[in-house]
């Protein structure tokens, strides 16, 4: 199975910062990449599809890159209502894999 | 607009076997799979299986010994069937649209005697 290491766990961060989640796989995923944005007690929210396009309705404060095999979620100036967990999914290959999550939470 | 609907029993006895139900609306399954998802509580999300717009299916190595996934398609609903459920299999279970791009809002099943 290709692994997902998704890192850092938790990030503490300021209104206003710019932060950067980043997921690295295992074995050659392409830029079948999707990162999520989950809020307590809601259902994940598409983010970023395909490694680097914004989903519908997104804000454009974030973006998706890739660089290897190393896939990061940056937010620009962080709003209040950024607080929440994201995950990273990778749907080349069988089973398709999520990473663990990084809780992004005010300083 | 697309919508889905997880349903279900919230309490299945240990080694006894789940059935869920995913009710579609705003899209067709002929046109469109469908992604079945758990997270247990307070943990990440996992992957189990998805039933593709031709009837195909394919399932997380992990589970599929216990996993199917089927569909009626006159009813729009996608159907969930775990046998031999333990307490590690206690989840809120969610269905996505390929994609991922909707989803619902997800039923908890607890593993319980």
């Amino acid at each position: 199975d290709i692994q997902m290491t998704q890192s850092p766990s938790s990030l503490p961060a300021s209104l206003g910062d710019r932060v950067t989640i980043t997921c690295r796989a295992s074995q050659d995923i392409g830029n079948y990449l999707r990162w999520f944005q989950q809020k307590p007690g809601k259902s994940p929210r598409l983010m970023i599809y395909g490694a680097t396009n914004l989903a519908a309705g997104v804000p454009s404060r974030f973006s998706g890159s890739r660089s290897g095999s190393d896939y990061s979620l940056t937010i620009n100036s962080l709003e209040s209502e950024d607080m929440a967990i994201y995950y990273c999914l990778q749907h080349n290959e069988y089973p398709y894999t999520f990473g663990a999550g990084t809780k992004l939470e005010l300083k | 607009q697309v919508q889905l609907k997880e349903s279900g029993p919230g309490l299945v006895q240990p080694s006894e076997t789940l059935s869920l139900t995913c009710t579609v609306s705003g899209f067709s399954l002929t046109s469109y799979g469908v992604n079945w998802v758990r997270q247990p509580p307070g943990k990440g999300l996992e992957w189990m299986g998805t039933i593709w717009n031709d009837g195909s299916t394919d399932y997380n190595s992990a589970l599929k010994s216990r996993l199917s996934i089927s569909r009626d398609t006159s009813k729009s609903q996608v159907f969930l069937k775990m046998n031999s459920l333990q307490t590690e299999d206690t989840a809120i279970y969610l269905c996505a649209r390929r994609g991922f791009a909707y989803w619902g809002q997800g039923t908890l099943v607890t593993v319980s005697s």
